[in-house]
């Protein structure tokens, strides 16, 4: 069995720039979370999704901000015009369904500089 | 705002001791949830405790739920260090995560 996988693992990229990332769930689980952390805080929820539909987005996630899930397996979260601020540890989850653990990714860290 | 909060926010035991650290939360919830983070890695799920259940034991972690006083505390039995980790509590299926307790094992 293969657990949630995320790639890339590191990101650095200039100001402006557009970056996306990709989330592998574990192959039956029907909901994937997306959220952020950084540097000595717990992790932010984003958006999650319940297969195919994107059924909540927090109010961190700005315009620039999308992730889409289109088959209901894999998901991409891109950011545009990437700021500083949007450095920070970006982490995918995934669970069977709902209330139930959820099971993390290795996390894609990004830098903007 | 984050639903769980976790107390105290760092933790520094002897190696063997024994470990608690407790959550509060703000709202119902149907469960709720302890992760760890070893330092700069993904969260490990460690155990779920549903709002019906008031104790949950898994290996050397046992999980207390109080729903009246809408708390929870992990204890973690003959701490080691590679216990040494970020714990988080987290709420319902959304997660909503606190800023965690780092606890340290000393040798």
């Amino acid at each position: 069995d293969t657990g949630v996988s995320q790639d890339p693992r590191h990101k650095i990229t200039k100001r402006g720039q557009n970056v996306t990332f990709r989330c592998d769930p574990i192959s039956e689980h029907n909901r994937l979370y997306w959220y952020r952390q950084t540097l000595g805080q717990g992790p932010e929820f984003l958006t999650y999704f319940q297969n195919e539909a994107q059924l909540e987005k927090s109010r961190l996630l700005s315009d620039r901000f999308s992730a889409e899930r289109p088959k209901g397996s894999f998901s991409t979260l891109e950011i545009q015009r990437t700021e500083q601020g949007d450095s920070a540890m970006y982490l995918c989850a995934s669970s069977l369904d709902v209330r139930e653990e959820q099971y993390f990714g290795p996390g894609t860290r990004l830098t903007v500089t | 705002s984050q639903q769980g909060e976790e107390d105290p926010q760092a933790l520094s035991i002897q190696e063997g001791e024994n470990a608690t650290m407790n959550c509060s939360y703000k709202t119902s919830i149907n469960n709720l949830q302890w992760y760890r983070q070893n330092s700069g890695r993904g969260l490990v799920h460690l155990i779920l405790i549903r709002s019906n259940e008031r104790e949950k034991h898994s290996g050397r972690l046992r999980v207390t739920l109080d729903t009246s006083k809408k708390s929870s505390s992990l204890l973690i039995t003959a701490s080691r260090a590679a216990d040494t980790a970020s714990y988080f509590c987290a709420t319902d299926d959304k997660i909503i995560f606190g800023k965690g307790t780092r606890l340290h094992i000393l040798p």
